[in-house]
């Protein structure tokens, strides 16, 4: 049973450039949460997800973040003109359940570098 | 603001010794969970505390929580190298509406 898939691992862009992260949540899992870390810090939360559905995205930037989890394939977290500040690991997670009452399941990351 | 914030910042001890590691958040909460995350890799998660109960066991782990301090505690009895990483607690308020808050976690190094 696959754990949380997420790719690339690590993502160089340039300035202005889009980047897009992909997350394909454990087998059953129909909930996906995507966190940022910046090094040394804590996850901060940015969006939650249900299969077709944004249901939480206050953690999110209002520009130039989106995020879409299709009925089928990954959920995709999108960063348009991206700049030197959205250089930071990205982490998906994923759930069975609604709301925070149970564990979360975390891929490796994308660990966006942008120059 | 930061909901959970861990104590100390960086903990290194010798093999076998115990580690113990502290969360203080701010606001009410229905549980609380600690995740160990190894450099470069994700957060696995290691234990759930509800508000309802007190302490909990899982192996070598020892999880406390008192609601009216507003804080928990993660103990690691009988360190091994394998166990430096960092500790982040998570609470399940002051984030999004259904997004757990994590403190900015404990770096602990094991000394062999």
């Amino acid at each position: 049973n696959a754990g949380v898939m997420q790719n690339p691992r690590h993502l160089v862009r340039r300035r202005g450039q889009e980047a897009r992260l992909r997350c394909s949540p454990m087998k059953g899992h129909s909930h996906v949460y995507w966190y940022r870390q910046l090094p040394e810090e804590g996850l901060k939360f940015m969006v939650y997800l249900q299969k077709e559905n944004i249901i939480d995205e206050s953690g999110m930037p209002k520009e130039r973040f989106s995020a879409e989890f299709p009925k089928e394939g990954p959920s995709i977290l999108r960063i348009q003109q991206v700049v030197r500040g959205d250089s930071a690991a990205y982490f998906c997670a994923s759930s069975p359940q609604e709301g925070a009452n149970s564990p979360l399941h975390f891929g490796n990351g994308t660990r966006l570098t942008v120059t | 603001s930061q909901q959970g914030e861990e104590d100390p910042q960086a903990l290194s001890i010798q093999e076998g010794e115990n580690a113990t590691m502290n969360c203080s958040y701010k606001t009410s909460i229905n549980n609380l969970q600690w995740y160990r995350q190894n450099s470069g890799r994700g957060l696995v998660h290691l234990i759930l505390i509800r508000s309802n109960e007190r302490e909990k066991h899982s192996g070598r782990l020892r999880v406390t929580l008192d609601t009216s301090k507003k804080s928990s505690s993660l103990l690691i009895t009988a360190s091994r190298a394998a166990d430096t990483a960092s500790y982040f607690c998570a609470t399940d308020s002051g984030g999004g509406a259904d997004g757990l808050t994590f403190g900015k976690g404990t770096h602990l190094i094991i000394q062999p």
